[in-house]
């Protein structure tokens, strides 16, 4: 089966400038998640989506990140606008439904620098 | 916060077991143990979990302590390819939010 997908895989900014990311699940599966991870450290959880709904955002940096799942289906992180501490990997993970006995699937992630 | 603390490295030779600890004295009784892995340039990748038994797969297996208060992932043939960063994690049984928060993790470097 097809994994999580992520693009772009690198990305170079200045401060003060915006990008996106986007990330496509895996088929089926309900809730999308991004965390963000700064070099040397573990993952972090930004943003958990169910469906279309907003579950958790209490770690998204509301002044400049900002996330959508439309459809219920792909998702875009937007920072608008960035910073040099912004300087991470951005990772995308699906699950099925959510629920604590699941697995977690992740993408490969986006570089971000930002300079 | 991550509720579980691990060395920070370790190191094996290819071919032998491989013994990651990890303790989580304040586990609840509702919270799955997990492990995943993170080769590098890779996102994290699911090897196992469990809630009171242990467990074994493809991978690894799973020791959990019957107090619950610590566990050991175990490969048992740890190869070059097993070099990465190993988080253990607890987790929350039920509901739609349920994170997975990560800490630092241990990292395994496997020698030739």
């Amino acid at each position: 089966e097809a994994g999580v997908a992520q693009s772009p895989r690198y990305k170079i900014i200045e401060k003060r400038q915006s990008v996106a990311f986007w990330c496509n699940p895996i088929s089926g599966h309900a809730t999308l998640y991004w965390y963000q991870q700064i070099l040397g450290q573990g993952p972090k959880l930004l943003i958990q989506f169910q469906n279309n709904g907003v579950v958790d955002d209490s770690q998204l940096p509301k002044d400049r990140f900002s996330a959508e799942r439309l459809k219920g289906v792909d998702s875009t992180l937007k920072i608008q606008p960035a910073k040099l501490e912004d300087s991470a990997v951005y990772l995308c993970a699906s699950s099925f439904t959510g629920t604590g006995g699941e697995k977690l699937f992740f993408g490969s992630g986006t570089q971000l620098s930002v300079l | 916060d991550a509720k579980t603390t691990q060395p920070t490295s370790m190191d094996c030779a290819e071919g032998r077991a491989a013994n990651l600890p990890c303790n989580h004295s304040t586990i609840s009784g509702n919270e799955y143990v997990y492990w995943y892995r993170q080769i590098h340039s890779q996102g994290p990748q699911y090897i196992i979990h469990g809630l009171k038994n242990n467990e074994t797969n493809e991978m690894a297996s799973l020791i959990i302590t019957e107090d619950r208060k610590s566990s050991t992932l175990i490969l048992p043939h740890a190869t070059l390819r097993d070099t990465a960063v190993y988080y253990c994690i607890v987790r929350v049984v039920t509901g739609a939010n349920s994170k997975l928060t990560f800490g630092k993790g241990i990292t395994l470097s496997v020698r030739p």
